[in-house]
């Protein structure tokens, strides 16, 4: 079985401030990482996964996350946010074998301010 | 092309009573999975099928039950409702078996309220 904790449910900043949501897992097994962002009354859409290969991880909307295996963290990062990137986020893993069910950290919203 | 569709995106039931969701995956995507997300928490998996297979369940009550048509299409149903129950429900689609295939689509979602 795995388990995703998201240790910060709210995290401030403002406008063209870095980020960082953290993001760590445990698990018996192999798994891939993936975070999703949810704006209000909307469904998940994927930011960025770790499958295989470089740890560094770029995704969509300036995005980009970092798989530590030593450390089973997968921090997500933005060097500078906007206004429009107040959203929940939402860190998940799925095992390498047995299908793609995903298990959902409780999430993380970041709250841009002027 | 179209993304995951469900519907209704909205409905009230009473204690007691029976709903049932639908969800239509991303044309070409054998597997749907369902999941859900009460309010301030993570989604929660509940079902997945692949080609009209169940091939996991999560750790729901029998009250919730699912299937998956020949067209991929699927149906959450969920009898005897508890306020408990009320929830977002997501949909999700995806391939399987292939590396690619991890990444899922999710739809809008139905919002579910039990009074």
């Amino acid at each position: 079985a795995q388990s995703v904790t998201q240790l910060d449910s709210q995290v401030p900043v403002f406008e063209e401030a870095p980020v960082e949501l953290r993001c760590n897992y445990s698990s018996s097994v192999s798994v891939y990482l993936f975070w999703y962002v949810q704006y209000p009354n909307q469904g998940l859409q994927l930011l960025l996964k770790y499958l295989s290969g470089s740890t560094l991880v770029k995704g969509i909307n300036g995005f980009e996350a970092e798989f530590n295996k030593s450390q089973t963290s997968f921090h997500l990062r933005k060097p500078s946010v906007h206004i429009s990137d107040t959203a929940e986020y939402f860190c998940a893993v799925s095992e390498r074998r047995g299908g793609n069910k995903l298990t959902f950290g409780t999430g993380t919203q970041l709250k841009v301010e002027l | 092309d179209a993304g995951v569709t469900q519907s209704p995106t909205h409905l009230i039931k009473t204690r007691g009573q029976h709903v049932t969701l639908r969800c239509s995956p991303i044309s070409g995507h054998k597997s749907v999975s369902w999941y859900q997300q009460v309010l301030g928490q993570g989604p929660q998996f509940i079902f997945q099928y692949y080609e009209k297979e169940e091939r996991g369940r999560g750790n729901f009550p029998d009250r919730f039950s699912a299937r998956q048509f020949p067209n991929y299409s699927s149906e959450l149903n969920v009898n005897a409702l508890l306020l408990g129950d009320s929830a977002l429900y997501l949909c999700a689609s995806g391939g399987l078996g292939q590396v690619s295939s991890y990444e899922q689509y999710f739809g809008p979602g139905t919002r579910l309220t039990v009074t």
